[in-house]
């Protein structure tokens, strides 16, 4: 385990359902990103997260709604999403620009 | 546009050889390069370099940078199966945290 928690592992939803993907870490972090990672392309940066105030959206479409309650707690909100939309979801935490992301495991998404 | 290209895109060695996986990249303000390991879900960190010429190692595993040529390496000697993996390379840059990543590297180490 690195640090950083992400529920679910696996979801598999239909165009219309709404769902919410969980990421959450305890190592005192106050930053925290979403991205995307598609086959054969490199990640994507979607939300950046400092102090619990949202610093970048990079020009996700608003089917896809970021939440951060506090720093310790990252949320994607995901609605009429598109099949082009499967992928690796995967949250990460830094503790400040000097530093590297801890990464968590990924959520792996399947819209049908 | 930030930019980061690694090559190889893959990579097919036995177990004993050494690899050479190179990042080169073009950033506005560049701050540092790392380098993550992939092997199932998780990037997991290996380095991060902000000075050129100077080597970091980790066991079989080393990366120097050369910020005049904005390039770095990464180095696995030895190889064993346990290094198969999908080695990413990403940039930040001086204003703002974010990384910019590379495509990666997929190491296959075969006994």
């Amino acid at each position: 385990e690195t640090g950083v928690t992400q529920t679910p592992r696996h979801l598999v939803m239909g165009m219309t359902n709404k769902k919410s993907l969980k990421c959450e870490q305890h190592l005192g972090h106050n930053a925290m990103y979403w991205y995307k990672q598609s086959a054969k392309k490199p990640l994507e940066l979607m939300f950046v997260y400092n102090f619990k105030e949202q610093t970048e959206n990079n020009s996700v479409p608003s089917r896809f709604s970021p939440e951060c309650p506090n720093s310790s707690h990252l949320f994607l909100h995901l609605h009429t999403l598109q099949p082009e939309d499967s992928a690796l979801y995967l949250c990460a935490s830094a503790l400040g620009r000097a530093h590297g992301y801890t990464f968590g495991s990924g959520t792996r998404l399947t819209v049908v | 546009e930030d930019k980061v290209v690694q090559s190889p895109l893959s990579l097919v060695v036995h177990e004993g050889d050494t690899v050479t996986l190179n990042c080169s990249y073009e950033v506005t303000n560049f701050r540092s390069l790392l380098w993550y390991k992939q092997e199932k879900k998780a990037p997991t960190f290996l380095f991060m370099l902000t000075s050129s010429g100077i080597e970091k190692k980790s066991g079989r595993l080393s990366s120097i940078l050369d910020k005049k040529e904005l390039f770095s390496i990464l180095n696995i000697t030895a190889t064993q199966t346990g290094d198969s993996a999908i080695y990413l390379c990403a940039v930040g840059e001086t204003s703002g945290s974010r990384l910019t990543f590379g495509e990666g590297t997929q190491l296959t180490v075969n006994p």
